[in-house]
């Protein structure tokens, strides 16, 4: 089975830096994707790495280091429309499916 | 591409109904899958397709949820009959495949059972 653990809330003011954990147990793995949903929306895709290291896009970066488990998400320069939820998610056995966390709320305020 | 389109977007039930949620996906990917997400759960994968092809329904709940994918371009998740606890959004999304891990969600189905 798989597994993903993330913090329930983080909170951060406009222009702060922000980073989002992730450990994850699984019987196999493909690789960590992040995903971001604000209320009453549908997830959307952040970023991806199937590979350790640092992966940039924007003022979001992703990290994983497959040997400790663990990946994490990185947000720069907080905007008050970056308060949502954040997912990271598991690819299965398969290289398919994908198993979500139950989400970090991250809340941005001024 | 419109991205993936489900419908309905809302719909209240009686228990003891039948539901039928739709989902149509991108065109030319080749996964599909559905989800169901509630404030306790969270995002909890039901099934997913491949091809056409149901590869791992162990997500589903019970018996009462059946989901079909006839083509490429139409599934559906089925409940029947329907439970107060079944009250949820449920997700529909659609990926690529060929090793690329972005997954395209449709705009969910908050389905109501009274």
């Amino acid at each position: 089975g798989q597994s993903l653990e993330q913090p329930s809330e983080v909170t951060a003011v406009e222009g702060a830096i922000v980073q989002i954990n992730c450990t994850y147990q699984t019987s196999g793995f493909y690789g960590l994707s992040w995903y971001q949903q604000h209320d009453g929306g549908a997830p959307t895709f952040l970023s991806y790495n199937a590979l350790d290291g640092l992966e940039e896009t924007g003022r979001f970066s992703s990290f994983l280091s497959r040997s400790d488990s663990y990946g994490y998400l990185l947000l720069q320069e907080l905007q008050m429309k970056d308060s949502a939820s954040y997912f990271c998610a598991s690819q299965n056995q398969a290289g398919t499916a994908l198993i979500f966390g139950k989400g970090t709320t991250l809340s941005v305020s001024s | 591409d419109a991205g993936v389109i489900q419908s309905p977007r809302h719909e209240v039930t009686e228990m003891g109904q039948e539901v039928t949620l739709r989902c149509k996906p991108i065109s030319g990917h080749n996964s599909l899958f559905w989800y169901r997400q509630t404030m306790m759960r969270g995002l909890e994968l039901l099934i997913y397709f491949n091809n056409n092809v149901p590869i791992d329904d162990s997500g589903m709940p019970e018996d009462r949820f059946s989901a079909k994918m006839p083509n490429a371009s139409f599934s559906t998740l089925k409940i029947q009959p329907s439970e107060p606890r079944d009250s949820a959004v449920y997700f529909c999304a659609s990926s690529p495949g060929q090793g690329r891990a972005e997954a395209f969600f449709g705009q969910g189905t908050r389905l109501t059972v009274v």
